[in-house]
């Protein structure tokens, strides 16, 4: 069946730091990919996606490649800050009937001032 | 436009009761999903309604049902609550399926005593 993997957390990086939270899944067809982000006390909101092999994702500084070849769509973002602390969740959707998202178990994000 | 809603936020049970979480899709929004998010876990999609009828369920026992009314609006109804059902509820709207993205309120907390 259909799954996504991505890194454990959590990671913990200085402020400036380049980050990387890798994700791979697994998914007959060709899904579209997304990654949430989930700030402390709230729900999921959309970061990016991507819906087509070798499109990019991009918002708030963050970038993620559809990589059909590798099965993966890491998350990137070249100076993270403090408010980028959160947790991650990279996501996939099939154009189904009940287009139903699969998540990720999610990585913790610790930015350090 | 206003977002989704849900009520309420916290919720305190003990096993074997019953209980109904409600929540208000976006504006112009006709596809309600609800997710079950279990502590430290990503998301686990449970059933999804277009225009007032299920359409898609995953794996979760006939005692989580569901409605949608004719705003749009839904409720998730758990029966026969079970230690395990303590969790962040998520509802999320869109319109129309496929690649629309798909937005989520802030969740209720369920905690079973």
């Amino acid at each position: 069946g259909n799954s996504v993997t991505q890194m454990e957390g959590p990671v913990t990086l200085s402020e400036e730091a380049f980050l990387t939270i890798n994700c791979t899944y697994t998914a007959t067809g060709y899904p579209s990919l997304f990654w949430y982000v989930q700030y402390p006390g709230e729900g999921l909101q959309l970061l990016l996606k991507a819906t087509k092999a070798d499109d990019k994702g991009s918002n708030k500084g963050f970038e993620a490649t559809y990589r059909k070849e590798t099965t993966s769509f890491h998350l990137e973002k070249g100076s993270v800050q403090v408010s980028d602390s959160a947790v991650y969740f990279c996501a996939l959707t099939h154009m189904n009937r009940d287009d139903k998202i699969i998540f990720g178990k999610g990585t913790r994000l610790h930015i350090l001032p | 436009e206003t977002g989704v809603t849900q009520s309420p936020t916290h919720l305190i049970k003990t096993r074997g009761q019953q209980v109904t979480l409600r929540c208000s899709s976006q504006s112009g929004h006709n596809t309600v999903s609800w997710y079950q998010q279990a502590l430290g876990q990503g998301p686990q999609f449970i059933f999804q309604y277009y225009r007032e009828e299920e359409n898609g369920r995953g794996n979760f026992p006939p005692r989580f049902s569901g409605l949608q009314f004719p705003n749009y609006s839904s409720e998730l109804n758990v029966n026969a609550l079970e230690l395990d059902d303590s969790a962040l509820y998520l509802c999320a709207s869109s319109f129309g399926g496929g690649n629309q993205p798909q937005h989520f309120g802030d969740g209720t907390r369920l905690s079973i005593l």
